[in-house]
């Protein structure tokens, strides 16, 4: 299993947008979809929405859609994550996961990961 | 919205034992799409198990899944000191596109 790489950690002020970077090693694959999943402290992980950057396809969980925008620069081979109107029930380690495609369909698992960008959100 | 509910929530176990941990579905679940992750403190986690008994890339064989519909089950046999651990049971759901994870049992050494 790879480890994706992510930017670095974020204190950000409540109301404020953060956005995060994930760089998987060789790029973004036609054959993989890239993920968004947080962790808040003591909590299990929680998915938030991915991107198939071959189709350029989105997909976010009901909770956070209208807050949270996920794009992927085939240029650069980096995904981004971003989540606006910050609060502080948003403080958690996000990460990104990468998940294979079976022909044109989503896999349904995450078989890397990165290593994680805490995200503090506080006044 | 499928929940997943896993049991027990924290398994005490010694080096050496066998490790069964349960993961139940509110409905029933293609189990083509049904895995398992293992947490260890400060690192993300790893892909144990897909497919409910597909061992992922460079996991060892002491890893079993098995499962159908509701019930699935997740065994480590011969506990070795590095699977001490949180333990994640997740599913995907297509239409529309949904992952939900259960909320972890911890496996503690004894």
């Amino acid at each position: 299993q790879v480890q994706l790489e992510q930017s670095g950690a974020e204190v950000k002020q409540p109301g404020s947008s953060v956005k995060v970077s994930c760089r998987p090693p060789g790029g973004l694959l036609n054959s993989k979809a890239l993920n968004w999943v947080r962790q808040a402290p003591g909590q299990g992980p929680e998915w938030m929405g991915g991107i198939i950057p071959v189709f350029g396809t989105t997909n976010y969980a009901q909770k956070l859609r209208g807050r949270i925008t996920i794009t992927a620069d085939r240029s650069t081979g980096t995904a981004y994550m971003e989540l606006s109107s910050l609060r502080s029930e948003d403080t958690a380690i996000y990460y990104c996961a990468r998940e294979p495609l079976w022909f044109r369909d989503l896999s349904g698992h995450f078989e890397d990961w990165g290593q994680g960008t805490l995200v503090t959100v506080s006044s | 919205e499928i929940v997943l509910t896993q049991s027990p929530g924290t398994l005490s176990l010694s080096p050496g034992e066998r490790a069964t941990l349960s993961c139940r579905a509110s409905q029933t679940i293609r189990s083509e799409y049904l895995a398992w992750y293992q947490q260890k403190p400060g690192q993300a986690p790893r892909l144990l198990v897909y497919g409910t008994s597909n061992r992922a890339t460079g996991i060892a064989d002491r890893f079993s899944g098995r499962g159908s519909g509701t019930d699935f089950t997740l065994t480590i046999t011969r506990l070795e000191p590095e699977d001490f651990a949180v333990y994640y049971c997740q599913h995907y759901g297509s239409s529309p596109p949904m992952y939900t994870f259960g909320q972890g049992t911890k496996l503690e050494n004894k």
